[in-house]
């Protein structure tokens, strides 16, 4: 089947660990993103990717890092900066280029919980 | 800096009322414009998408959207709810400027009172 999966669902920390959450797509897809959503704030942008070995910061990149080195790949670690790292993290793909009209397909989300 | 705002933090309504969320985003160039659904215990889903022509677009289970370019505004319809419509709805904005950069408004939630 064709999708995105991120792993693990769930996942404990203590406070001063680096964390690394995965994201893979069979979608073929270019772009990838990364979203944190908190409730009453909805979904709030990390990073972006639009081709391999590229990405861009989104709206509340501080304390989070990224690679991608894949096409189907795109990491998010949780670094200790993060100082509220407490969330539900969404990845999403979708097509990029010329008559892409930006959908985005999500996986199922990963639950941080910091101790 | 861009934003959506969904104004309309939780809605509640009885079946086969009619629903309109609304949805305003602040960025003056070309957009696409979405709304996306994300059902209880299920992981978000489009729900239906507008890009060019015909501004008023209908989406899945019988739900449309109009948008007016000089309100900035995709307001989100449906004539007459039902109970599996609750769920938390989301406006999303793609900027043409940066054409992978898609932003989403805070969310709406609804509820339908069978």
């Amino acid at each position: 089947d064709g999708g995105i999966t991120q792993s693990p669902k769930y996942l404990f920390r203590k406070e001063g660990q680096n964390v690394t959450l995965s994201c893979e797509q069979n979608l073929n897809h270019d772009a990838m993103y990364w979203y944190r959503q908190d409730p009453g704030q909805g979904l709030r942008l990390i990073y972006y990717s639009q081709i391999v070995n590229d990405f861009q910061k989104g709206d509340i990149a501080e304390g989070y890092s990224v690679s991608r080195e894949k096409k189907e790949s795109f990491p998010l670690t949780v670094t200790s900066a993060q100082k509220n790292p407490t969330a539900f993290y969404l990845c999403a793909s979708g097509p990029y280029g010329q008559g892409s009209t930006g959908e985005l397909f999500f996986g199922e989300g990963s639950r941080l919980t910091v101790l | 800096a861009q934003s959506v705002s969904q104004h309309n933090h939780h809605v509640i309504l009885s079946e086969a009322a009619s629903l309109e969320l609304g949805c305003n985003y602040s960025y003056g160039g070309t957009v696409n414009l979405f709304w996306y659904v994300q059902y209880p215990g299920q992981h978000l889903q489009l729900l239906l998408k507008y890009f060019s022509g015909d501004p008023l677009v209908k989406g899945i289970k019988g739900f449309e959207a109009e948008f007016i370019k000089s309100k900035f505004s995709f307001n989100l319809r449906k004539p007459s709810v039902q109970w599996s419509d609750t769920a938390e709805y989301f406006c999303a904005v793609n900027l043409y400027s940066s054409a992978s950069k898609i932003i989403f408004g805070s969310g709406t939630r609804l509820s339908i009172r069978p």
